[in-house]
């Protein structure tokens, strides 16, 4: 069983400039969601994808987008970055309608804006 | 207004003296609350959930309604519990809100 892949690690991108940020769910699990952790914050949440749907969104705007594909993988996209989004970017699966179950959390991607 | 407040960005415990790492929320409904752990290097990681009532490591978490409070405790500190710690709340629609964080720093 494999747990949640991020990929890239770590990037580097100019204001102005769009990014795609990926996740591999844990395996088994249909529920992603997606987190910005700021430095010397917690994680907030930006959105939730169940079964390629959106189904949870936090207070982030319309430039902040996602997709979930068939196999529970995902993407968070961001059009016109800003330097406030210089961030780590948090992944989490999980196996969505069971209130027993916590979230799997990715490494993160640490994504720096100039 | 749904909220988890940490009120203590970094907590300082002697090796074999008690922790309690504090959390208080804001919600409405009927919440779900968990504890996340991050050690050094480390992914972030789900520690307990009120729930499941169960006790990880030594530390235990119960969820008080009246005081809209989920203490993390464990009755003796030891030094690999140094980490970041996250109190987090679930929603009815499944958003996770995290409080700030404290910083567990187990002194020798």
């Amino acid at each position: 069983e494999t747990g949640v892949t991020q990929s890239p690690t770590h990037l580097i991108k100019t204001r102005g400039q769009q990014v795609t940020l990926r996740c591999s769910s844990q395996s088994g699990h249909n529920t992603v969601s997606w987190y910005q952790q700021a430095l010397g914050q917690g994680p907030q949440f930006i959105f939730q994808y169940y079964r390629e749907e959106e189904n949870g969104r936090g207070n982030f705007p319309p430039r902040f987008s996602g997709l979930q594909f068939p196999n529970y993988s995902s993407e968070l996209n961001v059009n016109a970055l800003e330097l406030d989004d210089s961030a780590l970017y948090l992944c989490a699966s999980s196996l969505g309608g069971s209130k027993a179950y916590g979230y799997t959390f990715g490494s993160g991607t640490r994504l720096t804006v100039v | 207004a749904q909220r988890v407040t940490q009120p203590e960005k970094l907590l300082s415990v002697f090796k074999g003296a008690p922790v309690e790492l504090k959390c208080n929320y804001s919600y409405s409904g009927s919440p779900e609350l968990f504890w996340y752990v991050q050690y050094s290097r480390q992914r972030l990681q789900l520690l307990l959930r009120h729930i499941s009532r169960e006790s990880i490591k030594g530390f235990t978490a119960d969820l008080n309604k009246g005081e809209t409070s989920f203490h993390l405790k464990k009755p003796f500190a030891q030094e690999e519990d140094s980490a970041m710690y996250y109190c987090a709340l679930r929603t009815a629609d499944d958003k996770i809100i995290f409080g700030k964080g404290t910083r567990l720093h187990i002194l020798p």
